[in-house]
């Protein structure tokens, strides 16, 4: 079973359309949660963190998090072409880990005008 | 910019040679940490260190892998004998506030 499992894409949305991306874990330790934007040839860019249960906004980006689920997702508003990424859901490790995140495998987002 | 830096950006190599990537982030950071992807795949933990103590190894880091971080600043990871396995982006991240990590470009990795 994989520890950090998103759901299985692709993903491809209309322009303007809200783009719902979701992530499970199976480490109930894990007290930290990133969404990583990441373009074809690139590395993983930080877009969104989350520490509580609940709703974080930033911009278009929406991060969710459900401790008591193991689910973390992530909602982008207004969906651009610019947003057509993978996007990677990353948990932190808990316990004598502490630091090492745990990747999930990744949903490839297509935004299409 | 996130603050890391790698070199190179790009190594071909032949199969049984040694390559050593570099990783400095612009300022002394308190971990640092590798990172190895391969195509299609989330990125997986090799080991961080904070300052200059190596402090966790993943299993996937073989004896033919090494790394370092003399003085705590940048780092070096080595590998000795490459296998055509070992072809992947190898990155490196730094941490930031609230346990945030950031990565370099990375370094691609092909072993022919």
């Amino acid at each position: 079973q994989k520890e950090v499992e998103q759901n299985s894409g692709p993903l491809s949305v209309p322009e303007g359309a809200i783009a719902s991306l979701n992530c499970t874990y199976s480490d109930r330790g894990s007290q930290s949660f990133f969404w990583y934007r990441q373009y074809s040839g690139k590395s993983p860019e930080l877009i969104m963190s989350i520490y509580s249960n609940g709703d974080k906004e930033d911009g278009r980006f929406t991060a969710q998090l459900n401790k008591a689920s193991q689910y973390v997702s992530l909602l982008i508003r207004d969906s651009q072409p610019s947003d057509s990424a993978t996007y990677l859901c990353a948990v932190e490790a808990g316990g004598t880990s502490y630091g090492k995140l745990t990747f999930g495998q990744g949903t490839i987002l297509t935004v299409h005008p | 910019d996130t603050g890391v830096s790698q070199d190179p950006r790009h190594k071909i190599t032949k199969r049984g040679q040694n390559v050593t990537f570099r990783c400095d982030p612009i300022s002394e950071h308190n971990r640092l940490y590798w990172y190895r992807q391969t195509l299609g795949q989330g990125p997986e933990f090799l080991t961080y260190f904070q300052n200059e103590a190596q402090l966790e190894k993943s299993r996937l880091l073989s004896d033919r892998f090494s790394a370092e971080r003399p003085k705590g600043s940048f780092s070096t990871l080595e590998i000795q004998r490459t296998e055509q396995g070992d072809s992947a982006m190898y990155l490196c991240a730094r941490s930031g506030g609230l346990n945030e990590q950031f990565f370099g470009p990375g370094t691609r990795l092909t072993v022919l």
